[in-house]
């Protein structure tokens, strides 16, 4: 069974104080991984795909990396709009376009 | 990015009734679109696939003939939730590729359906 863990489930920030937030998986065959953020009472915004272990991708203050079992969303320098829950997707090549979503991590930036 | 509306985005019903939800892609076609509910702080739990012009295909644990999907056009898709329950409270958001072949999701604003 394909699995996507997330970690930590929530995280406390200073604004400016850099992070990272951990995405796990364990698929059969991993066709994509994907970043959202998603803001209270609103729908998933896209922000990064990842499709092989070493890539990364880069975004503002956003930076992803993808190994064979995990992906790191590092946060340089956030600040308080970056506050929002950040999810993890995976798509696998068995199953087409479906997504199986971590459980996500709170992100919270103090000013 | 590509957009993808819903409509409406907040709904309140009775017990017992039937409820529509809208998803439109606005900016171009998708064959495939999904539709997924959230529950208060968890994540999202993909309930069927909508596909244009064929039946769509749900998840295991999903009510085929409670949570009915139509795919009737390339930039349409419904969900109705018949006879809805208090338990059927919830966020129920769609998504679509923006492009045939492409793997990347957008996602709509989602409902907040409210069922009394």
């Amino acid at each position: 069974e394909d699995q996507v863990t997330q970690s930590p489930e929530a995280l406390r920030l200073q604004e400016g104080e850099s992070s990272s937030l951990n995405c796990s998986y364990t698929v059969s065959g991993l066709r994509g991984l994907f970043w959202y953020r998603q803001d209270p009472g609103k729908g998933p915004e896209f922000l990064f795909t990842l499709y092989s272990a070493g890539e990364e991708k880069e975004k503002e203050r956003l930076k992803a990396t993808l190994t064979k079992k995990e992906s790191f969303l590092h946060i340089t320098a956030p600040k308080p709009e970056d506050s929002a829950t950040y999810l993890c997707a995976v798509q696998v090549r068995t199953s087409g376009s479906r997504l199986t979503f971590g459980e996500g991590t709170q992100l919270t930036v103090n000013p | 990015g590509a957009v993808v509306s819903q409509h409406p985005s907040r709904v309140i019903c009775k017990s017992g009734t039937s409820v529509k939800i809208e998803c439109r892609s606005l900016d171009f076609q998708a064959t495939t679109m999904f539709w997924y509910r959230q529950f208060p702080k968890q994540s999202l739990m993909l309930m069927a696939t909508s596909n244009e012009g064929s039946k769509a295909t749900y998840e295991q644990g999903v009510e085929k003939d409670k949570f009915l999907i139509n795919h009737a056009s390339l930039t349409l898709s419904t969900l109705t939730v018949t006879s809805a329950h208090p338990e059927d409270s919830s966020f129920y958001i769609c998504s679509a590729p923006a492009a045939s072949g492409t793997d990347t999701q957008y996602f709509g604003p989602g409902t907040r359906l409210t069922v009394l």
